[in-house]
């Protein structure tokens, strides 16, 4: 299953709504997470099931979707957000991610 | 709390194996899948295989078959990737992350390790 991420990269200041959208190729229900990743570090959950925020994560976060279109909210950006985001599928093996959406001041 | 603590920095000859630890604290381990996921210098996140601590049981992608070989030692907590005939395409920081799960299939990578450099080079 293929999962296409746009945009590839973004430019946002702080305040600002950032969307970040995440295509599959086929039906995957909801097995769709999120996960945000800073330099030299793991990946961290923030959305899981399309739309359960995981615990600890900020509210400002949110995951929705349309079909086999998902999405992934930032409210309010903060400076903290600065960080490239992936998506990933676990509907079946292999277990997909999207090719990430950095986003910049 | 939940960690998973990787082995170290390793460099390999083209053509070598390596093997990547990551032990488990915090949690029952045998509880929860582990899998592996590897990102090569300025790349995405690659999904490598899974393992089932409970059973040993297996799932390795595709990519990645006859070449991977995930195990497990319970009695420490601990999983394990061998990847061996390493070429520089190989050169990535490889993590283990624990997945837990929605119902009874819908997984999500919860924790994860911290990552271990493995440079390919002659």
């Amino acid at each position: 299953i293929q999962m296409t991420q746009s945009p590839s990269s973004l430019s946002a200041s702080v305040g600002d709504r950032v969307t970040i959208t995440c295509r599959a190729s086929q039906s995957i229900g909801s097995y769709l997470n999120w996960y945000q990743q800073k330099p030299g570090k793991a990946p961290k959950l923030l959305i899981y099931a399309a739309s359960s925020l995981q615990s600890g994560v900020p509210s400002r976060f949110s995951g929705s979707e349309s079909g086999t279109v998902f999405t992934l909210t930032i409210s309010i950006l903060q400076p903290d957000d600065f960080a490239t985001y992936y998506c990933q599928q676990t509907y079946s093996p292999p277990l997909t991610f999207g090719g990430g959406t950095k986003v910049e001041i | 709390q939940v960690q998973l603590v990787q082995s170290g920095a390793e460099v390999e000859k083209p053509g070598a194996s390596v093997k990547v630890s990551c032990k488990a604290s915090g949690y029952t381990f045998s509880a929860y899948y582990i899998h592996w996921v590897r990102q090569a210098p300025g790349q995405g996140l690659e999904w490598m295989g899974r393992i089932n601590p409970k059973s040993g049981d297996t799932n390795y992608a595709q990519n990645f078959q006859g070449r991977v070989t995930m195990t497990r030692d319970t009695s420490i907590s601990t999983a394990y990737m061998e990847l061996s005939s390493l070429t520089s395409d190989d050169t990535a920081v490889y993590y283990c992350a624990r997945s837990s799960v929605v119902g009874a299939t819908l997984y999500y990578f919860d924790y994860w390790g911290q990552g271990t450099l493995v440079t390919v080079s002659s």
